[in-house]
């Protein structure tokens, strides 16, 4: 079965880059779209963009040019790097499949940005 | 972007009774390639969400038939005919017909 697993800092300093990794486990990489969801505490829910690899990057224009989505096939892992980020950046994020709905959730990782 | 809009924010629900959701779209859903990309998840406290329904009305794997789904264009419906303890939480709507994917603002379902 097809396992998703967020990993990297769960606290970032305001006006630094934001760096996350998924690890996809029962699916190649290459073979469905990727992408990242976030969930500010209590809040809703927020596409930030897909990849489908090979491909380029889908973003949401409400992220401007802060963020970047890549996928390393020879780790089977998809990333996600958002720059500049502030308070509002904080939030439960998710790396999930993306089939034309979404299918397949990681657990979450929570992300404060906080000095 | 396409704003989706969900009635009711919080349905309380006596088990064994039906529950309803509506999701409104503020422009259609039905794709170009002839496909409408509505879904509905379901997220309990602490977890992440998980798919129910997806393209209006087929179930995901592993979802009871007691949870339908219907609609089109822009007025969705999901309906659970007998609410259980597991249908607590909230439930969000979901395009992905047109970028970027948006979502309701969630109704969450719970027992009276």
């Amino acid at each position: 079965q097809v396992q998703l697993q967020e990993s990297g800092p769960g606290l970032v300093k305001p006006s630094e880059t934001l760096s996350l990794t998924c690890s996809v486990s029962g699916d190649s990489i290459s073979s469905s779209c990727w992408s990242w969801i976030r969930q500010p505490p209590g809040k809703g829910l927020e596409c930030l963009g897909y990849l489908c690899h090979p491909g380029s990057a889908n973003y949401n224009p409400s992220l401007k040019s802060r963020i970047t989505m890549s996928v390393d096939t020879s780790k089977s892992q998809f990333s996600l790097k958002l720059s500049s980020v502030t308070a509002a950046d904080t939030a439960v994020y998710y790396c999930v499949r993306y089939v034309g709905a979404i299918d397949i959730w990681g657990q979450g990782t929570m992300v404060t940005v906080s000095s | 972007d396409i704003v989706l809009t969900q009635t009711p924010l919080s349905s309380p629900v006596t088990l064994g009774q039906p529950a309803s959701i509506s999701c409104r779209s503020s422009q259609s859903l039905l794709h170009s390639d002839g496909n409408t990309y509505l879904s509905w998840l379901h997220q309990r406290p602490g977890q992440p969400p998980r798919l129910l329904i997806y393209k209006i009305s087929n179930r995901f794997s592993g979802v009871p038939d007691r949870i339908s789904g219907s609609g089109a264009g822009t007025d969705f419906t999901l309906k659970i005919s007998r609410v259980e303890v597991e249908d607590v939480g909230v439930y969000y709507c979901m395009q992905a017909t047109q970028f970027p994917l948006t979502f309701g603002g969630g109704t969450k379902v719970e027992i009276k």
